[in-house]
């Protein structure tokens, strides 16, 4: 089994619907992330969470929502899905208690969503 | 403001040719960590190489090596004799030591290895 799971793999939705992605992870990390991948554009920034009780906006947060229900969890919505917003969505997890520096982030293998 | 730039948006080469993809980045930050990762066509995000700021020695893993330049801020991977197995989608990142050290992505270079 994956390490890092998403949910759904691929969704197809009409504008304005609300969309829930969901990511689990099995690696016992504290630090998980929200990118989406636009061609041309690599991966930015959505949100990204230190610990249940810690969330922060990234750099594109705008239309987005997240919500940390557990370590291992963390779900990212959106609440009125526009066409600009489709693209791949990635979760990432790492772990602040190696030493050594700036652990690899560890990927799931994205969400493709295409809002029509 | 931290970024990285692959200039190279699209390279094809005929197989067991070497190739380098370039990075450069930027940042304010004097402690910082680079990454590289590589996408294959089925899409996942596999994790390649950490490099942090103090250590400028190139590492070579197989086929593969990075060279890290800080005076040109720049951190090149080289495939040798690329296989077909080699395409895939590159991405360099710059990640902050502080905070939250979330990664700044390169836009990726597409990398064609042609039999």
């Amino acid at each position: 089994d994956a390490d890092v799971t998403q949910t759904p793999r691929n969704r197809i939705t009409k504008t304005g619907k609300r969309i829930m992605l969901e990511c689990s992870q099995t690696k016992g990390h504290d630090r998980m992330y929200w990118y989406r991948q636009d061609p041309g554009l690599g991966l930015r920034l959505i949100y990204y969470s230190f610990d249940v009780k810690d969330i922060n906006k990234g750099e594109i947060s705008d239309g987005y929502s997240v919500s940390r229900q557990a370590q291992a969890k963390f779900s990212l919505s959106l609440e009125s899905a526009i066409p600009n917003q489709t693209a791949l969505y990635f979760c990432a997890t790492s772990d602040s208690a190696l030493t050594g520096g700036n652990q690899p982030q560890h990927f799931g293998d994205g969400t493709r969503l295409s809002i029509l | 403001a931290q970024k990285v730039t692959q200039a190279q948006t699209e390279i094809s080469v005929v197989e067991k040719e070497d190739v380098t993809l370039d990075c450069v980045y930027e940042t304010r930050d004097t402690t910082y960590y680079l990454f590289w990762y590589k996408q294959p066509p089925s899409g996942e995000l596999v994790f390649l190489i950490r490099r942090n700021s103090f250590d400028e020695q190139n590492e070579i893993s197989g086929r593969y090596s990075w060279n890290f330049q800080k005076s040109t801020s720049s951190f090149n991977f080289t495939i040798t004799a690329s296989q077909v197995v080699d395409s895939a989608v590159y991405f360099c990142a710059l990640s902050e030591t502080m905070g939250a050290q979330k990664l700044v992505f390169g836009q990726g270079t597409r990398l064609t290895i042609n039999p």
